[in-house]
């Protein structure tokens, strides 16, 4: 069965220092990987995904992830921290060809302070 | 395209009341999910249409749990009988099956339903 364990269900940065949210998979077959983004009361927003072909992942708002079969992670960052990138980003993983449902982490809370 | 809408937003109701949220996706996607999530928790699975067919449901959904999608378009997903236990955020997401590179599901802003 695939699972998605998240690293620190909390982490705090500064603003403009780097963002790093750790993401490993457990998945039987080629996984295909997703982060989201989760603002208070709101749904979510995907910020980038891995499917086939090239390993670095570029998103919105200047994320960035890595696809790493030999380390079962999918880890997401960002070079530069702002105040607007607060909220909670969940990693998921699907391994259904049809990308039928998502498998999610419990959450990382990212804490951005001036 | 003004993206997943649900409604109510919010709903709060008695225990063993019975409640229906509704979803309407994207309106070219054939595809339709309904997620469940718990504070402090990633969204769960529930159930999944393609098109008017629901073809997947998790074993979370109990019998008190029925979801439809008729002609394909709006879903509805009714909780009967409410326990304490049904208080979460009910997400749906729609995609769009067989358009290369555009699988990735959408979600709308959630339902929020509090059982008293």
């Amino acid at each position: 069965a695939q699972s998605v364990t998240q690293l620190g269900s909390h982490v705090s940065v500064s603003e403009g220092a780097l963002v790093l949210l750790r993401c490993n998979y457990s998945s039987s077959v080629p996984p295909y990987l997703f982060w989201y983004v989760q603002y208070p009361n709101q749904g979510l927003q995907l910020l980038l995904k891995y499917t086939t072909g090239a390993t670095l992942v570029k998103g919105i708002n200047g994320f960035e992830a890595e696809f790493k079969k030999s380390e079962t992670s999918f880890h997401l960052t960002k070079p530069s921290a702002h105040m607007s990138d607060a909220a909670e980003y969940f990693c998921a993983v699907s391994e259904d060809t049809g990308f039928q449902k998502l498998v999610f982490g419990t959450g990382t809370r990212l804490l951005v302070s001036p | 395209d003004t993206g997943v809408s649900q409604n109510p937003r919010h709903k709060i109701t008695k225990r063993g009341q019975n409640v229906t949220f509704r979803c309407d996706p994207i309106s070219e996607h054939n595809r339709l999910y309904w997620y469940r999530q718990t504070l402090g928790q990633g969204p769960e699975f529930l159930t999944y249409f393609q098109n008017e067919a629901q073809l997947e449901k998790s074993r979370l959904l109990s019998d008190r749990f029925s979801a439809e999608r008729p002609k394909g378009s709006f879903s509805t997903l009714e909780i009967q009988r409410t326990e304490q236990g049904d208080s979460a955020m009910y997400l749906c997401a729609s995609s769009l099956d067989g358009a290369a590179g555009t699988y990735e599901q959408y979600f709308g802003p959630g339902t929020r339903l509090t059982v008293t």
